[in-house]
């Protein structure tokens, strides 16, 4: 599958802890997309990131929330001592410049934080 | 700052009917837009997009959207719709050298009766 993998699909975290989301971007693909879906509403933007650099972060609170794109491996997406309003679908997508290139989204992490 | 309105949250059609489905846009320029599709569980798939030339585009599985730039519009239709094509639309929007950055809707659940 040549496609956008996320992991892990679900992903149910006590508040406090820690949540980690994966995105492996489409091969060929550098840039990549965070994007967060809360219940009964679309998608907002968090974060844009190129290999091994943050270059759009102005989605991204403030606070617990940190992104990373490394020279190898997948694309991290970091939530430190979640929170119940951290409960979202979680949307990873990836594009082959920095254009208007099609963006090609993976199946999402859905967080549900207890 | 750019936004996107899509004022019908749920639309049910029989199929074989048409389908127009709305979203009315605010940009201070001219704006690239975009319609996604989204299935349960699923990751979003672009249906079509505008960045300029002709105001009518041509989507994928018979999609397609007029811009409207007097109204700040654009609007999605099918001449007729399948079962299959109950999902969640999303109208994007985007702003010019802003990449894939986008600003979506709050969708419109389709429902499609048999």
């Amino acid at each position: 599958n040549a496609g956008v993998m996320q992991n892990p699909r679900h992903l149910v975290r006590r508040r406090g802890q820690e949540a980690r989301l994966r995105c492996s971007p489409m091969k060929g693909h550098s840039h990549v997309y965070w994007y967060r879906q809360l219940p009964e509403e679309g998608l907002k933007f968090m974060v844009y990131l190129q290999k091994e650099n943050i270059i759009d972060e102005s989605g991204m609170p403030k606070e617990r929330f940190s992104a990373e794109f490394p020279k190898e491996g997948p694309s991290i997406l970091r939530i430190q001592q979640v929170v119940r309003g951290d409960s979202a679908a979680y949307f990873c997508a990836s594009s082959p410049d920095r254009g208007h290139s099609p963006l090609h989204f993976g199946n999402g992490t859905r967080l549900t934080v207890t | 700052a750019q936004s996107v309105t899509q004022p019908d949250i749920h639309i049910t059609v029989s199929e074989g009917a048409s389908l127009e489905l709305r979203c009315n846009y605010s940009y201070g320029a001219t704006p690239y837009l975009f319609w996604y599709v989204q299935s349960p569980g699923q990751g979003l798939q672009l249906l079509l997009k505008y960045f300029s030339g002709d105001t009518l585009v041509q989507g994928i599985k018979g999609f397609e959207a007029e811009f409207k730039r007097s109204q700040s519009s654009f609007n999605l239709r099918k001449p007729s719709v399948h079962w299959s094509d109950a999902a969640e639309y999303f109208c994007a929007v985007g702003a010019r050298g802003g990449g894939n950055k986008l600003t979506f809707g709050t969708g419109t659940q389709l429902k499609v009766e048999l």
